[in-house]
């Protein structure tokens, strides 16, 4: 089954504690990307990716980093999470070939206290 | 910066009724494309409509595009319990955003149906 996954699903963790999420898709698509969800203010992309080691910032990449080693893969690291990043995380993915529809994960409901 | 504002924020309606979701973006666009978000879960692609068409359908999905007045509309016919959710529009802005092609999401509609 095509799909985007994402781990873990849910975190509660502490300010300054590094933390990874992980996005993973098997439709070999080229693009990747990380969108953040918060009431009021829709989606807003936090990083993208074009293909293996092409990355840049979205529109709100402050306090993110990510990379593309393989690509299937694109984890999103908060090196020191503060409360401001409590939000609801999603990794999208997308093939230049018939590439207009982009395919969400399931999300990340992140607390950070 | 938002480029797709829907409107109303919510709507509450009676099943069987129709729905009618609108959207406004400010900038060229190559398409527009609506998605369906049930409540805390992923984003699920229900249509796209390009820039150089006028109307789409898709079962009980009718999109709208004018692309003078920058506006859209999703027109769910007949509808079911199952699709209280939210919706959002987006936007893709194809190569004006320098080969990202991200799709810039408004704020979305939340849609109830009373049974």
């Amino acid at each position: 089954e095509a799909q985007v996954t994402q781990n873990p699903r849910y975190l509660i963790t502490v300010t300054g504690k590094k933390l990874t999420v992980t996005c993973s898709q098997n439709m070999n698509h080229e693009y990747m990307s990380w969108y953040r969800q918060d009431p009021g203010l829709g989606l807003r992309q936090i990083y993208y990716s074009m293909n293996v080691e092409v990355t840049d910032k979205g529109d709100v990449p402050e306090g993110y980093k990510v990379s593309r080693k393989e690509k299937r893969n694109f984890p999103l690291i908060l090196e020191s999470p503060s409360p401001n990043q409590t939000s609801l995380y999603f990794c999208a993915s997308r093939s230049w070939v018939g590439r207009e529809t982009q395919y969400f994960g399931p999300g990340t409901r992140l607390l950070v206290l | 910066s938002q480029q797709g504002e829907e409107d109303p924020q919510a709507l509450s309606i009676q099943e069987g009724e129709n729905a009618t979701m609108n959207c406004s973006y400010k900038t060229s666009i190559n398409n527009l494309q609506w998605y369906r978000q049930n409540s805390g879960r992923g984003l699920v692609h229900l249509i796209l409509i390009r820039s150089n068409e006028r109307e789409k359908h898709s079962g009980r999905l009718r999109v709208t595009l004018d692309t003078s007045k920058k506006s859209s509309s999703l027109l769910i016919t007949a509808s079911r319990a199952a699709d209280t959710a939210s919706y959002f529009c987006a936007t893709d802005a194809g190569r004006a955003n320098f080969g990202n092609e991200k799709l810039t999401f408004g704020t979305g509609t939340r849609l109830t149906i009373i049974p």
